[in-house]
């Protein structure tokens, strides 16, 4: 059971809009932690895709993009293309476990 | 270009010490936080731990009793060790970069399965 909760899986069709939410409570999310998203393609080490809650790294395209409110995350890719079928991971820190870092469960996106 | 890039064996027996190193350039480790997490197969990331060189360091809660994370400023590497290692401790282990405490984890290497097994 992970401390941060996402949906196991998603899925959308090419072009469309796909969201994928991240739970968290007072001591992670809540606490003022940032959240951060990772996106994980088969066999390869997870890549950054955002940072601080919202903020893209340079050569993530502008279809991907973060927002956090209260106990809560999402990430949004809009456009969805065939390359975006992955794992996506959210992670924060969390007080309860002395500053620890945390991981969501993951979500499996498939692009139909 | 910042790289890193894990060492170590591929496979450890049952309550013996897991040791891996990670191999920074393009970074001085002195600069910034470098953190291990684990992937067991099949499952999400896990938090190791991670560490600044000046002497912080934070470990995950339910295996600090076994961990311990340093630094070789003079080579420009951090190690991990996991002591009384068990067939739960299998898994892609990973080293990566945080620009700052409580960062996103920047830039990762490539990850290094490590299999317990007699």
């Amino acid at each position: 059971q992970s401390i941060l909760t996402q949906p196991p899986s998603v899925s959308g069709a090419p072009g469309q809009r796909v969201t994928i939410s991240c739970t968290g409570s007072s001591s992670n999310i809540g606490a003022d932690y940032d959240v951060h998203w990772y996106q994980q393609l088969p066999g390869t080490a997870p890549k950054l895709l955002i940072y601080g809650n919202s903020n893209r790294p340079s050569g993530v395209p502008d279809r991907f993009s973060g927002s956090k409110s209260g106990t809560s995350a999402s990430l949004a890719i809009t456009g969805l293309q065939a390359e975006d079928e992955a794992d996506y991971y959210c992670q924060s820190y969390d007080s309860s476990l002395s500053g620890s870092g945390v991981f969501g469960g993951g979500t499996k996106l498939t692009v139909l | 270009q910042v790289q890193l890039q894990e060492s170590g064996p591929g496979l450890v027996k049952p309550s013996e010490t897991l040791s891996l190193t990670c191999t920074v350039s393009g970074a001085s480790i002195s600069n910034y936080y470098w953190s291990w997490i684990r992937q067991p197969p099949g499952k999400g990331p896990e938090f190791i731990g991670y560490i600044y060189p000046i002497g912080t360091t934070n470990y995950n809660p339910s295996l600090k009793s076994r961990v311990t994370i340093s630094v070789d400023k003079s080579r420009n590497q951090f190690s991990l060790k996991l002591s009384s290692v068990t067939a739960a401790d299998t898994a892609v282990y990973y080293c990566a970069r945080l620009p700052f405490g409580g960062a996103s984890l920047d830039y990762w290497g490539q990850g290094t399965l490590v299999t317990v097994s007699s």
